[in-house]
């Protein structure tokens, strides 16, 4: 099976300050890897699709980069809106699906 | 607009079943797959398994496998996810979820909290 990790597990930011969060693959997914935001109480948003790719109608604060085993997931400019925690999901190994543990992102 | 309305919360005692529905609106139904995934109290969340609403074929999480069921009614433009023999781990969260293309989910239902206990 394949694992995923997310560095750091949780973070304090300012409003304005650029946010970075890791996700890696315990082996090689190509890039076949989406991230998702989930506010408290709510469903996961799908933000970020294959690695880079910005889903429609979402902000372009928000993009992803990477292939292979390593991932980053950055906010340019962190907006008190985006308080939540944000996980990346890998697909490589189809039919099977693999959620990160998550990483909560608070306001400093 | 696209809209997923999942059934309501649930409370079932250690061994029951559970069935819990998705009514998929504002899309053609049979063009896309339907995921399960869940989320236990505090923790992340646990992909469980997905259904063809074109044709039925399902793939479930190997830890699930024997427990669990997805369907689909076409006519209504639901999906069911049935999950038996009960344990209290299985208190959760489950959400349905529409499947893009891949393994992309880009419109979530509600969730439906599903309380296991004695």
């Amino acid at each position: 099976d394949i694992q995923m990790t997310q560095s750091p597990s949780s973070l304090s930011a300012s409003v304005g300050d650029r946010v970075t969060i890791t996700c890696q693959a315990s082996q090689d997914i190509s890039n076949y890897l989406n991230w998702y935001q989930q506010k408290p109480g709510k469903a996961p948003k799908l933000l970020i699709y294959d690695a880079s790719n910005l889903e429609t109608g979402v902000p372009s604060r928000f993009s992803g980069s990477g292939s292979g085993t390593d991932f980053t997931f950055t906010i340019s400019s962190l907006q008190p809106e985006d308080i939540a925690t944000y996980y990346c999901q890998q697909y490589d190994n189809l039919p099977q699906v693999t959620f990160g543990p998550g990483t909560k992102v608070d306001i400093k | 607009q696209v809209q997923l309305v999942q059934s309501g919360a649930e409370v079932k005692k250690p061994g029951a079943s559970v069935k819990v529905s998705c009514k998929a609106s504002g899309y053609t139904f049979t063009s896309y797959g339907i995921s399960w995934v869940r989320q236990a109290p505090g923790q992340g969340l646990e992909w469980m398994g997905w259904i063809s609403a074109y044709n039925g074929n399902t793939n479930y999480a190997q830890k699930l496998q024997g427990r669990v069921t997805m369907t689909t009614d076409t006519s209504t433009s639901t999906a069911y996810m049935e999950l038996r023999s009960l344990r209290s781990d299985d208190t959760a969260v489950y959400y349905c979820a529409r499947k893009k293309w891949a393994a992309t989910f880009d419109y979530w239902g509600q969730g439906t909290l599903v309380t296991v206990s004695s």
